[in-house]
């Protein structure tokens, strides 16, 4: 079954301990990207990667860190989560940028105490 | 400033009726999208169109490129439509979203 698979689903955590979510797909695809979702501000773009050793900022890439060493993995790291980090994460990703559906995981629910 | 302007914010609406979710954006697009986001959280994409009209099934979608405006319709509107609508648009590599519309179908 195509999909993207996010872990974990929930997590709690404290302010400055280092925590990765990961991102794993089976489709091939080429463009892969995080975002966050706030309530009243939607969903914004935080990295996305266009293939494999290639990566670059979204809207609100402060705080975070990706890298994409394999084509289907890209974990989005906190080296020091904040509470302002404490959001409803989604990883996505589509064949080609712009001209194809996004596929979404089912997202990450992270609260930094 | 907001690429992406969705309206209404929230949408009550009786089973049946027909309902019209409007998006305006102000930056060039390579193509845009309707997401349809569940309680629980996950994001399913429903469209995705860069000129003209998309149909599936009870839901259309429209864009006009000139105006910088699409629309999202629902025909004979059914509880299990109640969501949030999603609309976004991919500039080349990057996406900008709509707050959503949080629709409520009531039996």
């Amino acid at each position: 079954e195509a999909q993207v698979t996010q872990n974990p689903r929930y997590l709690i955590t404290v302010t400055g301990k280092k925590l990765t979510v990961t991102c794993s797909q089976n489709m091939n695809h080429e463009y892969m990207s995080w975002y966050r979702q706030d309530p009243g501000l939607g969903l914004r773009q935080i990295y996305y990667s266009m293939n494999v050793e290639v990566t670059d900022k979204g809207d609100v890439p402060e705080g975070y860190k990706v890298s994409r060493k394999e084509k289907r993995n890209f974990p989005l790291i906190l080296e020091s989560p904040s509470p302002n980090q404490t959001s409803l994460y989604f990883c996505a990703s589509s064949a080609l940028t712009g001209y194809s559906p996004l596929h979404f995981g089912n997202g990450t629910r992270l609260t930094v105490t | 400033k907001n690429e992406v302007e969705q309206s209404p914010q929230n949408l009550t609406a009786q089973e049946g009726e027909f309902i019209t979710i409007n998006c305006s954006y102000s930056v060039g697009i390579s193509a845009l999208h309707w997401l349809q986001q569940h309680p629980g959280g996950g994001i399913v994409s429903l469209f995705m169109l860069s000129s003209g009209k998309k149909k599936h099934g009870r839901l259309i979608a429209t864009i006009n490129i000139q105006e910088k405006h699409s629309s999202l319709h629902i025909t004979a509107s059914h509880p299990r439509d109640s969501a949030v609508y999603i609309c976004a648009v991919g500039t080349g590599n990057q996406f900008y979203f709509g707050t959503g519309t949080s629709l409520t179908v009531i039996p």
